[in-house]
Parts: C-alpha cells; sequence; structure tokens
C-alpha cells in the first residue's frame, strides 16, 4: 500500500518570494511521484513527475521537485512566486505498473501576498 | 482536441433521486477513475476501470454505481443510498503504461437540495 502526507493545510508567500510545499510518501515499492495543481472549480493539472529516471524533476510554469528516498520525500519548489500560483496543489504516489491508481494527499492551498 | 469531457459542470438534485454523471475520454486510454472531493479531504477514489466491460470498487464506492460499456465512457451513477452526495466529482484516465499520468476532467459539482 502507499500513502502520502502533505504537512499543513495553508501556505501563503510574498510575490517573489520562495515556495516551498511539503510531500512525504509511503510505499513498499519504488514509487512514482506526481505534483497536481488545481485551480478554483476546475480539473487537476500535472505539474511534474517522478519516474525514477532523475532525482530532480523539472516541470511547468518553473517548479521543480526533489526526490529524496533517504527522506521519503518530495518536495515541490518554486525560487519566485507569482501572484497566478495561488491555486491548491496535491502530491500524489502510485505503485509503478501499468494503470496503478493514484493515492492522494489532502492538498495545500498556495496563496501568494502582492 | 483530445481530452476528457464531463457533463453537467454543474447538477442539483432531490434527495431520494439518482443522478448520472457523464465522463468521455477520446484519448484512447485503457483506465478511466471516478474520484470526489471534498474541502479539506483532498480526493478520494470512488471506481475505476481499466478495461471495458470491468470495474473495481475504490475507497468510498457505497452508494454510486458505474458502467463501462465503452472504452471512451465511464459514467458515474450517484444513488439515493449516498448519504452525503454533496461534493465536487472528478473523472480521470490513463495517459500510458509507462509512467501512470493520470489527466482529469474539467469536474462536477453535485448539489442535494
Amino acid at each position: 500500500a502507499q500513502s502520502v502526507t502533505q504537512l499543513g493545510s495553508h501556505v501563503s508567500v510574498s510575490e517573489g518570494a520562495l515556495v516551498l510545499l511539503r510531500c512525504n510518501y509511503s510505499s513498499s515499492v519504488p514509487p512514482y511521484l506526481f505534483w497536481y495543481v488545481q485551480y478554483p472549480n476546475q480539473g487537476l493539472q500535472l505539474l511534474l513527475k517522478y519516474t525514477s529516471a532523475a532525482t530532480l524533476v523539472k516541470g511547468i510554469n518553473g517548479f521543480e521537485a526533489e526526490f529524496k528516498k533517504s527522506e521519503t520525500s518530495f518536495h515541490l519548489t518554486k525560487p519566485s512566486a507569482h501572484m497566478s500560483d495561488a491555486a491548491e496543489y496535491f502530491c500524489a504516489v502510485s505503485l509503478t505498473g501499468a494503470n496503478s491508481k493514484l493515492t492522494f494527499g489532502k492538498g495545500i492551498t498556495l496563496s501568494v501576498r502582492p | 482536441d483530445g481530452g476528457i469531457t464531463q457533463s453537467p459542470k454543474y447538477l442539483f438534485r432531490k434527495e431520494g433521486q439518482n443522478v448520472t454523471l457523464s465522463c468521455e475520454q477520446n484519448l484512447n486510454h485503457d483506465a478511466m477513475y471516478w474520484y470526489r472531493q471534498d474541502p479539506g479531504q483532498g480526493l478520494r477514489l470512488i471506481y475505476y476501470s481499466q478495461i471495458v466491460n470491468d470495474f473495481q470498487k475504490g475507497d468510498i464506492a457505497e452508494g454510486y454505481s458505474v458502467s463501462r460499456e465503452k472504452k471512451e465512457s465511464f459514467p458515474l451513477t450517484v444513488t439515493s443510498a449516498q448519504k452525503n452526495p454533496t461534493a465536487f466529482y472528478l473523472c480521470a484516465s490513463n495517459a500510458d503504461r509507462s509512467g501512470n499520468t493520470i489527466y482529469f476532467g474539467e469536474g462536477s459539482w453535485l448539489t442535494v437540495v
């Protein structure tokens, strides 16, 4: 079985500041890891994913995440926040293999202050 | 354009009525999923289907039913047995077999009045 923990439900940063959203996972086998973003009243959009090719994964909109097996973490970062980054962010994990189910964390709401 | 289409976007239902949410994909994906989203609880899996004419219960299947008669379609019925059906429902499908990227529709809001 796999699970994801996203600590805290809300993060607030100033525009231009570093964004750090934390995600820790639990998996009995090497996992696939994902970050998704959701804007109000919309579906989820894939930001980036880790599939064991490289531990530092770059995604869309300037986001990146680093897979750290020793810490069972996959934290999402962006060097400089923009107002348009305000949204809800979900970390998710699945087992390797075809069509495995995704298990989501509870999500973190990111607010960006002018 | 390829994608996942959910309809309707907003739906109101009276207590005791069944309602069906539509999900259609033209991405030629084998697997399809239904998630329920409630504030502060993330996404919870209701049902999923990996091939036509086959589906499995997710974590919160009680009060819901699905069918998978065609590869492109995976409708969800919210029955009167679902005690708290007001929520945001998301349909999704798998992109490929080697990375398990899941793509989502725009979601459907169901409100019981």
